[in-house]
């Protein structure tokens, strides 16, 4: 079936570092492929999105390129701030009408001044 | 344009009490799913549905859960007989009909069962 794997966190870094989160998937087709973010104590937002592949999808400065050939969305961002703290999702769903987001199990970033 | 809305965000319950969970998606939304969330998991898909039409309840418990989206007012999650397992996170998410493929979440309610 469908899953998604990304990299185990926390992952610590200090302001203006560079900030890569790993997102691998498995999937039967050509699923969209997504970032979440949840900061404490809320709701997920959309980060950003990628529908096929070689697709990059960018928001905020944070970027993700759609890999079919090693099945992955990795997560980058050049410089991070203290404001980018959260737990970031890595997410799929196949194409099909109806279909439910698939989960990674989230990466806690923490970035400190 | 209010975004996807959950009530409440804190219940507590004790065990074998019934929990009621409340989601009314965005303007001009009529599909909804609800995901839980496990402490230190990912989110979890749960059920699928339309206005009056329950399309995909693949990732319920099978006893003492159920969901509904009447045609007026919210959707509505009940955990009838509450156990301490079913403390979590509970997440909410609408998509429009020509968007299927991106959800926008609710806040949640975070269930506490004492």
């Amino acid at each position: 079936g469908n899953s998604v794997t990304q990299m185990e966190g926390p992952v610590t870094l200090s302001e203006e570092a560079f900030l890569t989160i790993n997102c691998t998937y498995t999937a039967t087709g050509y699923p969209s492929l997504f970032w979440y973010v949840q900061y404490p104590g809320e709701g997920l937002q959309l980060l950003l999105k990628a529908t096929k592949a070689d697709d990059k999808g960018s928001n905020k400065g944070f970027e993700a390129t759609y890999r079919k050939e090693t099945t992955s969305f990795h997560l980058e961002k050049g410089s991070v701030q203290v404001s980018d703290s959260a737990v970031y999702f890595c997410a799929l769903t196949s194409n099909q009408a109806g279909t439910a987001l698939i989960f990674g199990k989230g990466t806690t970033l923490s970035v400190s001044s | 344009n209010a975004g996807v809305m959950q009530n409440p965000r804190h219940l507590v319950r004790r065990r074998g009490q019934e929990a009621r969970l409340r989601c009314s998606p965005m303007k001009g939304h009529s599909h909804v799913y609800w995901y839980r969330q496990l402490p230190e998991e990912g989110l979890k898909f749960m059920v699928y549905l339309q206005k009056e039409n329950i399309i995909d309840e693949s990732g319920m418990p099978k006893e003492r859960f159920s969901a509904e989206f009447p045609k007026e007012g919210p959707s509505i999650l009940r955990i009838q007989q509450v156990v301490r397992g079913d403390s979590a996170a509970y997440f909410c998410a609408s998509h429009a009909p020509e968007g299927r493929e991106t959800q926008y979440f609710g806040p949640g309610t975070r269930l506490l069962v004492l």
